[in-house]
């Protein structure tokens, strides 16, 4: 059975940094593309980062460009999220998703049950 | 990047009725690299149809995809109880990946 279980969400100040960690069983990681969408409180869905198998391929969304790095450990089993320069706007519920396949252009075929990010003074 | 737009916003149906939900590209989705999404409240999303079309693992035939181009459509074909949810359409044929706004389908 996949699962991905998504930790290190919480409440942070603006400017501050926080790690989010995605750990995940059931299959075969290094196959797999894996990536980060949020969705903050009664909104919809957002994507914000995607990394390929090997590391290779990695993309951002603007919102978060500069201030976000998405990666893996692929013998650990894990992706990962360090965000920096933390803003308001970055509150949200953070999911972890896998892709359908080994690059990022791929449907997201299961997800995490997310971790919380609140930024606020 | 793609912009899309869901219609509805809102569905307001009976159990049993015929659910049809549209997602409109900005740009042609290359590939028909079109997904569709269910999402209950507290649940993380679940994966739907994907390519358009085909319905992923697990998931009831009363589901059906069907479009190309900019012009996507989501059918149910009877809502069951369990089908009252949110729906998201995703493109991840362009980078960067995007999702819709979403369609609450609602017991009327």
């Amino acid at each position: 059975e996949v699962q991905l279980v998504e930790s290190g969400g919480g409440l942070v100040q603006p400017g501050r940094s926080l790690r989010l960690s995605c750990a995940a069983s059931g299959f075969t990681f290094d196959d797999y593309a894996m990536h980060w969408v949020r969705q903050a409180p009664g909104k919809g869905l957002e994507w914000v980062s995607g990394i390929s198998w090997n590391s290779g391929s990695i993309g951002y969304a603007d919102s978060v460009k500069g201030r976000f790095t998405i990666s893996r450990d692929n013998a650990k089993n894990s992706l990962y999220l360090q965000m920096n320069s933390l803003r308001a706007e970055d509150t949200a519920l953070y999911y972890c998703a896998k892709a359908g396949g080994a690059l990022p252009t791929n449907p997201f075929d299961y997800w995490g049950q997310g971790t919380l990010v609140t930024v606020s003074s | 990047e793609i912009v899309l737009t869901q219609s509805p916003g809102t569905l307001s149906l009976s159990p049993g009725e015929r659910a049809t939900l549209s997602c409109r590209a900005s740009q042609s989705v290359s590939s028909s690299y079109l997904a569709w999404y269910q999402q209950k409240p507290g649940q993380a999303p679940r994966l739907l149809i994907y390519g358009a079309s085909s319905r992923a693992t697990g998931i009831p035939d009363r589901f059906s995809g069907s479009g190309s181009g900019t012009d996507f459509t989501l059918t149910i074909s009877r809502l069951e109880p369990e089908d009252f949810a949110v729906y998201y359409c995703q493109q991840y044929g362009s980078s960067p990946t995007t999702f819709g706004g979403g369609t609450k389908v609602e017991i009327k």
